[in-house]
């Protein structure tokens, strides 16, 4: 079973409907992420968390809210979705390592391909 | 964070090795060089990083310059399955503040028969 999974996979939508994407890790990090990546173009950070307790704004985050609702749950939602959020969306985690060194190994999950008309 | 800079594209041949390289002249010395690859819309792969050392693991090698302000990213032996974006990622340590990444547009390497 995949260590980070996301769901849906896909989904098309209308302008103004709200959505959710869902991020599921068993890795057991406290550490995660939401990324979108636009075609041609590198991922950029749109939320992060580094606990339950903890949400922090990445460099995108207009029109978007998440939810932290476990460790291991991390959701994303566009709240009134228009067309330039059509987009390849990415959650990872990470483990911030155990003797002060840490790697910045983050784990991505498969993506969530979301279309809005 | 400092800034990298790495070609658009490159190709190489099935069995060989493949160089991909990524300045950083701006590098600060407590910056780590970080290495990852996107296989065609799947999630991001780490595959290799280091600080001054150059380092090996199963998937490639990392050789950093002494100035610290180049590396090259060697694939020994290339195979179709390696073609994907590399991304080069310079990023400090764990500062307690974020261990976010920032992605460029990387290095499309297309290997061919």
């Amino acid at each position: 079973d995949a260590d980070v999974t996301q769901t849906p996979r896909n989904r098309i939508t209308k302008t103004g409907k709200r959505i959710m994407l869902e991020c599921s890790q068993t890795k057991g990090h406290d550490r995660m992420y939401w990324y979108r990546q636009d075609p041609g173009l590198g991922l950029r950070l749109i939320y992060y968390s580094f606990d339950v307790k903890d949400i922090n704004k990445g460099e995108i985050s207009d029109g978007y809210s998440v939810s932290r609702q476990a460790q291991a749950k991390f959701s994303l939602s566009l709240e009134s979705a228009i067309p330039n959020q059509t987009a390849l969306y990415f959650c990872a985690t990470s483990d911030p390592g155990t003797s002060g060194t840490h790697y910045n190994e983050q784990f991505f999950g498969p993506g969530t391909r979301l279309t809005v008309l | 964070d400092a800034k990298t800079t790495q070609p658009t594209s490159m190709d190489c041949a099935e069995g060989r090795a493949a160089n991909l390289p990524c300045n950083h002249s701006t590098i600060s010395g407590n910056e780590y060089v970080y290495w990852y690859r996107q296989i065609h819309s799947q999630g991001p792969q780490y595959i290799i990083h280091g600080l001054k050392n150059n380092e090996t693991n199963e998937m490639a090698s990392l050789i950093i310059t002494e100035d610290r302000k180049s590396s090259t990213l060697i694939l020994p032996h290339a195979t179709l399955r390696d073609t994907a974006v590399y991304y080069c990622i310079v990023r400090v340590a764990n500062t307690g503040t974020a261990s976010k990444l920032t992605f460029g547009t990387g290095t499309r390497l297309q290997v061919t028969l």
